[in-house]
C-alpha cells in the first residue's frame, strides 16, 4: 500500500537557519503530494502541494519539488523564524478517485531566537 | 464562524458511555472526512463522505459510527470505546472529494477514554 516516510524529529534550529525536512513516499502511479503544518492546539493547514512530477510547490518561503525519480518531496526554507515552530506532515493521495490522504508521522520543528 | 469547527474540543468518557463528536464546515464543501491522530502514529483516515454518502471506510471498528445528515455537518458517534481509542479526532472538508483537492481541517477533539 501507499506510505510516506519522514525524518524523525524534533529538528532544532536557530532563527535564520536553513531548513530541510526529508520526505519520501511509496505509491503506485503518480500521486499528488502535500505538506501540511500543525501549530500547537490547532488543526492541520495546507502549506503547499504538487500534483505532477517536477512541479514545485511554494508558500510563505517554504518550497518542495516533486521528484519522481527519487520518490521524494523534501521541504526547504532558506531562513526559518521562531513562528515556524510547528509539526510538519508530508502526505500523498492516490492519483485517482476520492481524496484519501496518507500521512507521514510528522516532524516537529523547534526554532529558537 | 469560518472554516471547520469541531465540538467539543476536549472529552473524557468511560468505556460504557455513549458520546458524539460534531463537525461543521462553513466553506460550502461537499466532502467531509474523519481522521484519528494518535501519539507516535501517522494520522489515519477513518471515513470519507461525499455528498452525504459514505465512500470510504478504512476498516474502522463498529464502535465508531459516522453520520452525515447534510454536506455541512458530520458526526462521529462513540460507544463502548477502549482506552486505546484515546486520541485527537480531526475533521476535514474539501470541495468535492477528488484526489487533488486541498482538505481543510478543524482543530480537533481531544478524547480520553478511561
Amino acid at each position: 500500500g501507499d506510505s510516506v516516510t519522514q525524518m524523525e524529529g524534533p529538528v532544532t534550529l536557530s532563527e535564520e537557519a536553513f531548513l530541510t525536512i526529508n520526505c519520501t513516499y511509496t505509491a503506485t502511479g503518480y500521486p499528488s503530494l502535500f505538506w501540511y503544518v500543525q501549530y500547537p492546539g490547532e488543526g492541520l493547514q495546507l502549506l503547499l502541494k504538487a500534483t505532477k512530477a517536477d512541479d514545485k510547490g511554494s508558500n510563505k518561503g517554504f518550497e518542495a519539488t516533486y521528484r519522481k525519480e527519487t520518490t521524494s518531496f523534501h521541504l526547504e526554507k532558506g531562513s526559518v523564524q521562531v513562528s515556524d515552530s510547528a509539526v510538519y506532515f508530508c502526505a500523498l493521495t492516490r492519483p485517482s478517485g476520492y481524496s484519501t490522504l496518507t500521512f507521514g508521522k510528522g516532524t516537529m520543528l523547534l526554532v529558537s531566537p | 464562524e469560518t472554516g471547520v469547527t469541531q465540538t467539543p474540543r476536549h472529552l473524557v468518557m468511560g468505556m460504557t458511555n455513549k458520546k458524539s463528536l460534531k463537525c461543521e464546515q462553513h466553506l460550502g464543501h461537499n466532502a467531509m472526512y474523519w481522521y484519528k491522530q494518535s501519539a507516535k502514529k501517522p494520522l489515519e483516515l477513518m471515513f470519507v463522505y461525499s455528498l452525504e454518502e459514505r465512500v470510504e471506510n478504512n476498516s474502522v471498528p463498529s464502535r465508531f459510527s459516522p453520520e452525515c445528515p447534510n454536506s455541512s455537518h458530520l458526526f462521529l458517534h462513540l460507544h463502548t470505546l477502549q482506552p486505546e481509542d484515546s486520541a485527537l479526532y480531526l475533521c476535514a472538508s474539501s470541495q468535492g472529494g477528488r484526489y487533488q483537492e486541498t482538505q481543510y481541517f478543524g482543530p480537533g477533539t481531544r478524547l480520553l477514554v478511561l
